[in-house]
């Protein structure tokens, strides 16, 4: 079974800061895809970024990037240019590939942007 | 693209009733639906994985037959939560793939449902 740990249960930033969000997981499978999911105060989920677990290339959007560092099963969020739209509960969530395919998410971390 | 719509928004109900929550996918078609539910200031713990034309496989811990999952058609899913109780309110979200976006594993999600059982 895979496992996804956010530890960090709350942060806060400036606006116009960078911030790192972390989270790491656990599997045994080697195909497989890692997400990081906003869920505002309206509570819709939003998909922030994805990454495909056999690209070594870092996913990137926008002011939004990732660490993922596999051997160490590591997938850590950077926002740049924190936004007051940013404040959201922020989720890590990891998914195997092939048939029947779900997610398992962290516990999520609450991030508060201040003006 | 790819907008999942729930309806109600929002329910009030009594204990001991049942009450239905749909999923439309708006835009595409879906063979597979997600059902989750959602405590405040928690995770989602997904409750089932609803297919079209099927049954619905239930994550260990849901009880199948208090909450019912209908996938009828490509673009609808059900869920119907029978006999109500109070601990029963919560939030539930689905979710879903669209069918020529299955290889990537992505979801989109509805807006969710809020049910408080009285």
């Amino acid at each position: 079974a895979q496992t996804v740990t956010q530890s960090q249960p709350e942060m806060s930033v400036q606006e116009a800061e960078t911030v790192t969000l972390s989270c790491t997981y656990d599997t045994s499978e080697n195909n497989y895809y890692l997400f990081w999911y906003k869920q505002p105060p309206s509570r819709q989920m939003i998909l922030v970024i994805r990454q495909e677990a056999y690209k070594q290339q870092n996913a990137t959007e926008n002011r939004f990037s990732v660490n993922f560092q596999k051997a160490a099963k590591s997938f850590s969020l950077k926002i740049s240019d924190s936004q007051l739209g940013d404040t959201a509960m922020y989720f890590c969530a990891f998914m195997a590939t092939g048939a029947n395919s779900k997610l398992t998410f962290g516990k999520g971390i609450t991030l508060s942007v201040r003006p | 693209g790819a907008v999942v719509s729930q309806h109600p928004s929002w329910v009030i109900c009594k204990s001991g009733t049942s009450v239905k929550i749909e999923c439309r996918s708006l835009d595409f078609q879906a063979t597979t639906m997600f059902w989750y539910r959602q405590f405040p200031k928690q995770s989602l713990m997904l409750m089932a994985t609803s297919n079209e034309g099927s049954k619905a496989t239930y994550e260990q811990g849901v009880e199948k037959d208090k909450f019912l999952i209908n996938h009828a058609s490509l673009t609808l899913s059900t869920l119907t939560v029978t006999s109500a109780h109070p601990e029963d309110s919560s939030f539930y979200i689905c979710s879903a793939t669209p069918i020529e976006l299955a290889g990537y594993h992505e979801q989109y999600f509805g807006p969710g449902t809020r049910l408080t059982v009285t």
